[in-house]
């Protein structure tokens, strides 16, 4: 079955680096654009960066723009999130998703990974 | 940005109630690219409606979506047990950014 399992989270300080992977299986991963979403703890959901199937392009939100990079590598079914100049507020629980639909810039999200929690301590 | 903005915040119901949620967007929502999830305690959203109103496989009849333009509604016909969760819209039709609404929580009266 489709599975998505997220590694890499911990506890780092603020303006530390970490990077996060995301290891896909039960599907064809060079087909499909996927995105990593975050949610601060007791908090909604926050969208982050959107890959497209190849790696050709990729999308940021606001807040991370500059400081976070989407990467993948198809040859190993692997989705990854570089995070530079950690800051207090980037404190959540990050999940990797398989992208549906046919917008260019990204679509709806599934399924889901089970989320790594990342705490970044001041 | 199109804002995304869900009400009620919380929603108490007993088994066996119908519940409606709404979610309204700042701006019209591009051919109707909205979706909903379920995120129960601990675990992952689950996504349930896709395009506003075309259930995602495996979901129960129970939950239908409808609406189109700025406003959406999630309908669960009969709450069952395990519908007690947290629900939340996703707009996809502008971005980036993708964005979410706060969420609503449906609970048991």
């Amino acid at each position: 079955q489709v599975q998505l399992v997220e590694s890499g989270g911990g506890v780092v300080q603020s303006g530390g680096s970490l990077r996060l992977s995301c290891a896909a299986s039960g599907f064809t991963f060079s087909s499909h654009g996927m995105h990593w979403v975050r949610q601060a703890p007791g908090k909604g959901l926050e969208w982050m960066a959107f890959i497209w199937y190849d790696g050709s392009n990729a999308y940021y939100g606001d807040s991370v723009k500059g400081r976070f990079t989407i990467s993948r590598d198809n040859s190993k079914n692997m989705l990854y999130l570089q995070m530079n100049n950690l800051r207090a507020e980037d404190t959540a629980v990050y999940y990797c998703a398989r992208n549906r639909g046919s917008r260019e810039r990204g679509g709806y999200f599934d399924p889901w990974g089970q989320g790594t929690l990342v705490t970044v301590s001041s | 940005e199109i804002v995304l903005t869900q009400s009620p915040g919380t929603l108490s119901l007993s088994p066996g109630e119908r519940a409606t949620l709404s979610c309204r967007a700042s701006q019209s929502v591009s051919s109707s690219y909205l979706a909903w999830y379920q995120q129960k305690p601990g675990q992952a959203p689950r996504l349930l409606i896709y395009d506003a109103s075309s259930r995602a496989t495996g979901i129960p009849d129970r939950f239908s979506g409808s609406g189109s333009g700025t406003d959406f509604t999630l309908t669960i016909s009969r709450l069952e047990p395990e519908d007690f969760a947290v629900y939340y819209c996703h707009q996809y039709g502008s971005s980036p950014p993708l964005t979410f609404g706060g969420g609503t929580k449906v609970e048991i009266k």
